[in-house]
């Protein structure tokens, strides 16, 4: 089993809708979890991060962290083309050299 | 902030000759910078953990002869891709750690695209 996984996509939703991206992590004593957002050809780049059991709002992203089910996910509101990117789930586990093991990633598409 | 340059972008080489990746973090210090690497269309990879002051920690099937690592300092880490081959060429990321108490967030270089003829 592998520590973090994702639903590889393609995520297609219209523009305005709400998208939702999943992902799941084995450890449960994993500590942070973050969200990065890569456009093509580019690097990732940090949009979230959340450690506490609940919701975490953005402006139109909205991190939830549910520990019981290991279940981490990013809403993203109102999703305009630009948000067409690849969505990268990583989580922070507490053994190890503190390094982020990363899934491999939703390709969201948001259709005009 | 926390911006993490590289240097260079992109860079094209013969096969055989050996490039050098700078990896630098601007406004803040980083103990420990991370290098990937990423194939077209497929997620990023570790390849190894660049350790200020000490010898890198090197992933499983990553050669540590061929891409040396070095972090002299706590804002400048190096990969130096030794002998490259068309098959080294891709898309090289690092990353650097920036401790927020317990948090664990890393900052990611804008990468360097290899391309080896």
């Amino acid at each position: 089993q592998k520590e973090v996984e994702q639903n590889s996509g393609p995520l297609s939703v219209p523009e305005g809708a709400i998208a939702s991206l999943n992902c799941t992590y084995s450890d449960r004593g994993s500590q942070s979890f973050f969200w990065y957002r890569q456009y093509s050809g580019k690097s990732p780049e940090l949009i979230m991060f959340i450690y506490s059991n609940g919701d975490k709002e953005d402006g139109r992203f909205t991190a939830q962290l549910n520990k019981a089910s290991q279940y981490v996910s990013l809403l993203i509101r109102d999703s305009q083309p630009s948000d067409s990117a690849t969505y990268l789930c990583a989580v922070n586990l507490p053994t190890g050299a503190n390094n982020l093991f990363f899934g491999t990633g939703t390709r969201l598409t948001v259709i005009p | 902030g926390a911006v993490v340059s590289q240097h260079p972008s992109r860079v094209i080489c013969k096969s055989g000759t050996s490039v050098k990746i700078e990896c630098r973090s601007l406004d803040f210090q980083a103990t420990t910078m991370f290098w990937y690497r990423q194939f077209p269309k497929q997620s990023l990879m570790l390849m190894a953990t660049s350790n200020e002051g000490s010898k890198a920690t090197y992933e499983q099937g990553v050669e540590k002869d061929k891409f040396l690592i070095n972090h002299a300092s706590l804002t400048l880490s190096t990969l130096t891709v030794t002998s490259a081959h068309p098959e080294d060429s891709s898309f090289y990321i690092c990353s650097a750690r920036k401790l927020a108490g317990t948090l664990n967030e890393q900052f990611f270089g804008p990468g360097t695209r290899l391309t080896v003829l």
